[in-house]
């Protein structure tokens, strides 16, 4: 079976505090891909990245990073130096495109970050 | 550049009434199309999806259904809403299977 698990349902943080949203995820596939998607208050999703299980280097984009451990079946996100715009509905998924899931991402549960001023 | 519109933005119908929510993609061909359903305070669960015109695949056995009746149009629909179809309908598409998903601004809808 695929899973994936956001164990965090809610974290607060002050402005400028680094803050880390943890993913793990369950498959038996040996091709896969991982994502994080965020939810403003809009309620669109935003896709942020797409990493797949053969690539564990970590990625940076500006003031996000994600690490990747294939050892742990972790996807972690974590914003540096936060902001008031980075309060959001995060969701990790899950995808295999030649698995039992036939290709459709498979969603956590998501973390609810709020940043204060 | 793509983009995706889904109408109307929010509903409010009474219980036992039809439905019917609209997607379209612009600025790409033969997208693959997902309907999701995100109930308040859960997470997104995914309905149908489209690798074609009419070629229709459901994940979850409901009282909704969908259709493709264009390559770039996607639409969800009920002939008898009940209060559990309540939430939140996101449409997206992919370029083809594997690949990111981008969502619709979604729908909102309220069962009464």
């Amino acid at each position: 079976a695929q899973k994936v698990t956001q164990a965090q349902t809610e974290i607060s943080v002050v402005e400028k505090e680094d803050v880390t949203l943890d993913c793990v995820y369950e498959t038996r596939d040996t091709t896969y891909y991982l994502f994080w998607y965020k939810q403003p208050p809009s309620g669109e999703l935003v896709f942020l990245i797409r990493r797949n299980s053969f690539d564990e280097q970590n990625e940076i984009s500006g003031r996000y990073s994600w690490n990747f451990q294939k050892s742990t079946s972790s996807f972690n996100f974590t914003i540096t130096a936060s902001q008031v715009v980075d309060s959001a509905v995060y969701f990790c998924a899950l995808q295999s495109p030649y698995g039992g899931s036939q290709g459709n991402l498979i969603f956590g549960k998501g973390t609810k970050l709020s940043v204060k001023p | 550049s793509q983009t995706i519109h889904q109408w109307p933005a929010t509903l409010v119908q009474p219980v036992g009434s039809p439905l019917s929510l609209e997607c379209t993609v612009e600025g790409t061909s033969n997208p693959n199309l997902y309907w999701y359903r995100q109930a308040a305070g859960r997470g997104l669960q995914l309905l149908f999806y489209s690798v074609g015109i009419g070629q229709i695949s459901s994940e979850v056995p409901q009282n909704l259904s969908a259709s493709r009746p264009q390559d770039r149009q996607f639409i969800l629909s009920s002939k008898k809403l009940l209060l559990s179809d309540s939430g939140f309908y996101l449409c997206a598409w992919s370029v083809r299977r594997g690949g990111e998903q981008y969502f619709g601004p979604g729908t909102r809808l309220t069962v009464t």
